[in-house]
């Protein structure tokens, strides 16, 4: 069964500060992964999409990096904001096995504050 | 250019009560999720629709959750003789077409308190 771990749970940093979320998977039969942003209240939205056969993902000051055959993948905020205050996710999307479907997994989330 | 909208966006209801959560997806999208999310965790997969077919209800915690999609669009989500482990927030997602390279769009979730 797929598991993705996320950590640290919560991160508080100061503005300006360049950050890591790490994000583990324990089985590397995945199509893609992705990272999401979600705000207290609000749905989740997709920040980065990273395709099985790929190693990164650049969007503006985020940046994503997928290493598929250790399991690992990590979302780089360059000169973080306080807008950028809010919950990361990590989700993978399994291999379809056999009646299953593309559905997502989640890891838990790392909580993240970047005080003024 | 609406996204998608779940309603209501917060329910109390008391244990044994039964509920129905609202979904509309975006328009013309094909594929639904359900999604459940407790306090302090990430989303786990309930169901997933393809058009009003439901593909895989694998996620879903008991017989007591059912889902349907009858035409193909609007999704509801129904609990019945609701227990206090129920209480998460309920997310919708919806994506174009079916296939793994689609993004899926979430709703703003549903936040049910079962008292």
């Amino acid at each position: 069964k797929q598991e993705v771990t996320q950590i640290p749970a919560a991160l508080s940093v100061p503005e300006g500060e360049n950050l890591v979320l790490n994000c583990s998977f324990t089985d590397s039969a995945i199509y893609n992964l992705q990272w999401f942003r979600q705000d207290p209240g609000k749905g989740l939205t997709s920040l980065l999409l990273i395709q099985s056969s790929q190693r990164e993902q650049t969007s503006g000051r985020l940046n994503a990096s997928l290493d598929k055959s250790s399991g690992r993948s990590t979302l780089y905020i360059a000169a973080s904001q306080p807008g950028d205050s809010a919950t990361y996710l990590c989700a993978v999307r399994p291999f379809i096995t056999q009646g299953g479907s593309e559905k997502l997994v989640f890891g838990k989330g790392t909580k993240l504050t970047v005080n003024p | 250019g609406a996204g998608v909208s779940q309603s209501p966006r917060y329910k109390v209801a008391k244990r044994g009560q039964d509920v129905a959560l609202r979904c509309d997806p975006i328009s013309g999208h094909v594929s639904l999720f359900w999604y459940q999310q407790a306090l302090g965790q990430g989303p786990e997969f309930l169901t997933y629709f393809q058009n009003e077919a439901q593909l895989d209800k694998s996620g879903l915690p008991s017989d007591r959750f059912f889902a349907e999609r009858p035409e193909g669009s609007v999704s509801t989500l129904k609990i019945q003789r609701t227990q206090q482990e129920d209480s998460a927030v309920y997310l919708c997602a919806s994506s174009l077409r079916r296939g793994l390279q689609e993004t899926q769009y979430f709703g703003p979730g549903t936040r049910l308190l079962v008292l």
